[in-house]
């Protein structure tokens, strides 16, 4: 099974700063790599796969980067609606498919 | 507009069993793979079941192996989750999800809860 350690955990961020959150994988995934947003009381959102590739209806200032086992989303300056939950996923070795453990952004 | 609606959560005792259904529309149900992935109580998530297009292929977690049987009905556009053995670990919000032909989860739905609990 494929382990997917995100960091940090918690990220405090202004609004209108730079987050980069960080993704890593126990082994390759290639570019097998999805990202999820999910707010309170929300489902998940996919907002990236194939590690840089933006969903529809996704704002061009979220974006990914990343193959093999080292992974990032940058969101360029955050909105008050990013601040939320963020998940990374492979998708290459299954079953299982694996999700990191979340990093959560908050305002600073 | 794709839409997946997850239904039958509810309160159910330690062994007892409950039954999920999701209604999909908005998309060709036959011919997209799906899955069920859950979420405990301020946890992350976990991804529970898949079954392909046409059912030919079926996999769960070792956490559910045994107890949980997903099942399709592509005439009615939905997936099932048959949960028996439930335990209080079994207890979250469980998604409905759409496997894209890229092969990640692209659509969710609103989730239903399962609490186990005595």
């Amino acid at each position: 099974e494929i382990v997917m350690t995100q960091f940090p955990a918690t990220l405090s961020v202004s609004p209108g700063e730079r987050a980069t959150l960080s993704c890593r994988a126990s082994q390759s995934v290639s570019s097998n790599l999805a990202w999820y947003q999910q707010k309170p009381g929300q489902a998940p959102r996919l907002l990236i796969y194939g590690a840089s590739t933006r969903a529809t209806g996704i704002p061009a200032r979220f974006s990914g980067s990343g193959s093999g086992t080292e992974f990032t989303l940058t969101i360029s300056s955050l909105q008050s609606e990013d601040f939320a939950v963020y998940y990374c996923q492979q998708y290459d070795n299954w079953p299982p498919w694996t999700f990191g453990q979340g990093t959560k952004v908050e305002i600073k | 507009e794709v839409q997946l609606v997850e239904s039958g959560g509810g309160l159910v005792q330690p062994g007892g069993s409950l039954r999920l259904s999701c209604a999909a529309s908005g998309f060709t149900f036959i011919g997209y793979s799906m899955n069920w992935v859950r979420q405990a109580p301020g946890k992350g998530l976990e991804w529970v079941s898949y079954i392909s297009s046409r059912s030919r292929t079926i996999y769960y977690a070792d956490s559910v192996e045994g107890r949980f049987t997903i099942s399709r009905d592509d005439a009615k556009n939905s997936l099932y989750l048959q949960m028996n053995s439930l335990g209080v670990e079994d207890t979250a919000v469980y998604y409905c999800v759409r496997r894209s032909n890229s092969w990640d989860f692209d659509y969710w739905g609103q989730g239903t809860l399962v609490t186990v609990s005595s």
